[in-house]
């Protein structure tokens, strides 16, 4: 089975641009959350996405939004980006609601200069 | 709400030396316990996970951890340290109808040859 794929792995982004991250979840997983990794910490929950619809959202103003289709793919999308942006993305799926555990992605690095 | 306290940052051990990384933390209602591996630009491997079974918990590459209430402790072990264990290491805790992981700042693990 495939893991969870993410893309671009690597991106540099100028302050204020726009910016979309994508996500194919992994097969039969119907569950996909984003998170935030700044160097050195740990992952901080920015939205989870069930069944194309929000289902719980971290301490991230509105200019972080999200998608899912009904592939159970997912994007992240930044806009109005701030150097505090640059960071990890991390994107991880799961089979439902439960303590499944997540399969993660390798991530996004997202520089903004 | 929920936390999670990862005591010692660095953590650094001999080759065939047991490892411990100690993980503590906070709930209101019953947790779920997550330790995952993150290795250099990756994302991260879910090593084991506590769903409210059996407390003590055996995970993937010879780890375990056990779920200690009275001490709300999770902390991880590995009887003998081997070099590709060098990584670093992440608790994590969610709970019932709250799946978000809430991630410890890490404990970075060095093994010493």
């Amino acid at each position: 089975e495939t893991g969870v794929t993410q893309s671009p792995t690597h991106l540099i982004k100028t302050r204020g641009q726009q910016v979309t991250l994508r996500c194919s979840s992994q097969s039969g997983h119907n569950t996909v959350s984003w998170y935030q990794q700044a160097l050195g910490q740990g992952p901080q929950f920015i939205f989870q996405y069930y069944r194309e619809e929000e289902n719980g959202r971290g301490n991230f103003p509105p200019r972080f939004s999200g998608l899912q289709f009904p592939n159970y793919s997912s994007e992240l999308n930044v806009n109005a980006l701030e150097l505090d942006d640059s960071a990890l993305y991390l994107c991880a799926s799961s089979p439902g609601q439960g303590p499944y555990g997540y399969t993660f992605g390798s991530g996004t690095r997202l520089t903004v200069v | 709400a929920q936390s999670v306290t990862q005591l010692g940052s660095h953590v650094s051990v001999s080759e065939g030396a047991l490892v411990l990384l100690r993980c503590n933390y906070s709930s209101s209602v019953p947790p779920y316990l997550f330790w995952y591996v993150q290795y250099p630009n990756q994302g991260l491997q879910l090593l084991l996970k506590y769903t409210s079974a059996a407390t003590l918990v055996k995970g993937i590459n010879g780890f375990e951890a056990e779920f200690k209430k009275s001490e709300t402790s999770f902390h991880l072990t590995k009887p003998s340290a081997h070099m590709s264990d060098a990584a670093e290491y992440f608790c994590a805790v969610s709970n019932f109808g709250n799946e978000k992981l809430t991630f410890g700042t890490g404990t970075r693990l060095t093994i010493i040859p």
